[in-house]
């Protein structure tokens, strides 16, 4: 079946710092590929998202690319802020069954000022 | 343009009892689904639905009930509550069920089973 592991967290960065979430996953054909963010209190919000191999999402300073031939989705972000503190969690949606999708466990960056 | 609504916000329950979350999206989304999320587990599917009077069972789909008697509502039942059944509940909705398409979520309802 399909499946997302992303790193364990929480990751610590100071204001500035370059950033850096891995993601893999094992899936079926070719899934979609999404990072969700999740603020303190709230639902999960779609960050950014990658449809097909070598496409690269990208939101508010956040990319990722669609890596097949590694099964990668790694987030990245050049400069955090304090108000980027939350946790981010990988999915992908299959292309066959269900069509749900399945989420890694979710990391939780902290940013310090 | 208010999404995907969930409520409760917060719910206690004892054991035994019963109780629907409700879940309504305005977005016309064919695609609806409820999710509980357990720390270091990531979201776990619940039950889905690719359109009205059509339901399934997701990955964790054992105490719970759900209905789609029209295309904006997909409550979520819980028959018997059990401690293990304390979580956050996700609703989650998507224009199609094809694999571009991302899911919507709601605000989540917090559950609490004592």
């Amino acid at each position: 079946g399909n499946s997302v592991t992303q790193m364990e967290g929480p990751v610590t960065l100071s204001e500035e710092a370059f950033l850096t979430i891995n993601c893999t996953y094992t899936a079926t054909g070719y899934p979609s590929l999404f990072w969700y963010v999740q603020y303190p209190g709230e639902g999960l919000q779609l960050l950014l998202k990658a449809t097909k191999a070598d496409d690269k999402g990208s939101n508010k300073g956040f990319e990722a690319t669609y890596r097949k031939e590694t099964t990668s989705f790694h987030l990245e972000k050049g400069s955090v802020q304090v108000s980027d503190s939350a946790v981010y969690f990988c999915a992908l949606r299959g292309v066959t069954g269900r069509r749900a999708l399945t989420f890694g466990s979710g990391t939780r960056l902290q940013v310090q000022p | 343009n208010a999404g995907v609504t969930q409520t409760p916000k917060f719910q206690v329950l004892k054991t035994g009892q019963s109780m629907t979350l409700q879940c309504a999206q305005d977005m016309n989304h064919e695609y609806m689904s409820w999710y509980r999320q357990d720390p270091g587990m990531g979201l776990r599917l619940i039950h889905y639905s690719v359109g009205a009077g059509i339901t399934d069972q997701g990955e964790v789909p054992n105490g719970y009930n759900v209905s789609r008697s029209t295309t904006e509502d997909f409550p979520l039942r819980l028959l018997s509550a059990a401690p293990s059944q304390t979580s956050v509940y996700f609703c989650a909705s998507s224009y199609g069920a094809g694999e571009k398409s991302p899911l919507h979520f709601g605000n989540g309802t917090r559950l609490t089973v004592t």
